[in-house]
C-alpha cells in the first residue's frame, strides 16, 4: 500500500477563497484523522471519521471549517472562506480498529493563506 | 481528559551523547502509549509503542518503558545520531474514552558533530 496520501502537497490562496484538502486513507483502515499543525497550538486533532461516520468534531475551530468522508477511500477537509490565521499544516492519518494499532501519517499539505 | 506532557525542546546533543526526553501522561483507564517522530518536511512516522505497564517499547535504538506507578513514558537512546534530528511526539491512545490520539507538544531535538 502507497500509505495514506494527501493532496495538495501545498497550497497557497487569497483570504476569502474556498480550499480543499483531500485525503485517501490506507485501504483497510477505519478511522481517518484530521490534524492541523502550527508553530503556537502544535499538533491539534479537528475532526475524526469511524466508518465513514463523523465521532467527535470538537476540534473544527470554526463553521468555516467542514469535513466530509463520502466513502472508505476519501475524504476531504474545506475552508470556507479561508482566512490568514488557518495557515498551517494540515495532516491526515489513518488507522485500524483494535486497541494497540497506530496510526499512520500522510505527507501533509501546507496552507498558505495570503 | 486525556493529556500529555512532555518536556520542553529545543534539545541539543554532540553526537553519540545519551538522550532523554520526558514524557507524562493523565489519563483514566489503561491507555496505550506512543513515540512518533517528525523528521524536516515529513509527517509523523511511529517510533515505537508499549500497550500495558512495564511493557518497553523499543526501535532504532530507542527505547522507552510504560511506568504505570508514575503515568511516564520517557524516551531514551544511548548515543545519538545527527540522523536523529527531529521533532518527537509523545501519545497516548485511551480506548476507554475515545479512539483517538492525544498527542504533547512535541521536543526538537538537534543533534551535532
Amino acid at each position: 500500500d502507497a500509505g495514506v496520501i494527501q493532496s495538495p502537497r501545498h497550497e497557497v490562496t487569497e483570504m476569502g477563497q474556498e480550499v480543499t484538502l483531500r485525503c485517501k486513507p490506507i485501504s483497510g483502515h477505519d478511522y481517518l484523522f484530521w490534524y492541523r499543525q502550527t508553530m503556537m497550538r502544535g499538533l491539534e486533532l479537528l475532526i475524526y471519521f469511524n466508518n465513514n461516520v463523523p465521532i467527535d468534531d470538537s476540534g473544527m475551530p470554526e463553521d468555516r471549517f467542514s469535513a466530509k468522508m463520502p466513502n472508505a477511500s476519501f475524504s476531504t477537509l474545506k475552508i470556507q472562506p479561508s482566512e490568514p490565521r488557518d495557515s498551517a499544516v494540515y495532516f491526515c492519518a489513518s488507522r485500524m480498529g483494535g486497541r494497540n494499532t497506530e496510526a499512520f501519517f500522510g505527507q501533509g499539505t501546507r496552507l498558505t493563506v495570503v | 481528559g486525556d493529556s500529555v506532557t512532555q518536556m520542553e525542546g529545543p534539545v541539543t546533543l554532540s553526537e553519540e551523547a545519551f538522550l532523554t526526553i520526558n514524557c507524562t501522561y493523565t489519563a483514566t483507564g489503561y491507555p496505550s502509549l506512543f513515540w512518533y517522530v517528525q523528521y524536516p518536511g515529513e509527517g509523523l512516522q511511529l517510533l515505537l509503542k508499549a500497550t500495558k505497564a512495564d511493557d518497553k517499547g523499543s526501535n532504532k535504538g530507542f527505547e522507552a518503558t510504560y511506568r504505570k506507578e508514575t503515568t511516564s513514558f520517557h524516551l531514551e537512546k544511548g548515543s545519538v545520531q545527527v540522523s536523529d534530528s527531529a521533532v518527537y511526539f509523545c501519545a497516548l491512545m485511551n480506548i476507554g474514552t475515545a479512539s483517538k490520539l492525544t498527542f504533547g507538544t512535541g521536543t526538537r531535538l538537534q543533534v551535532t558533530l
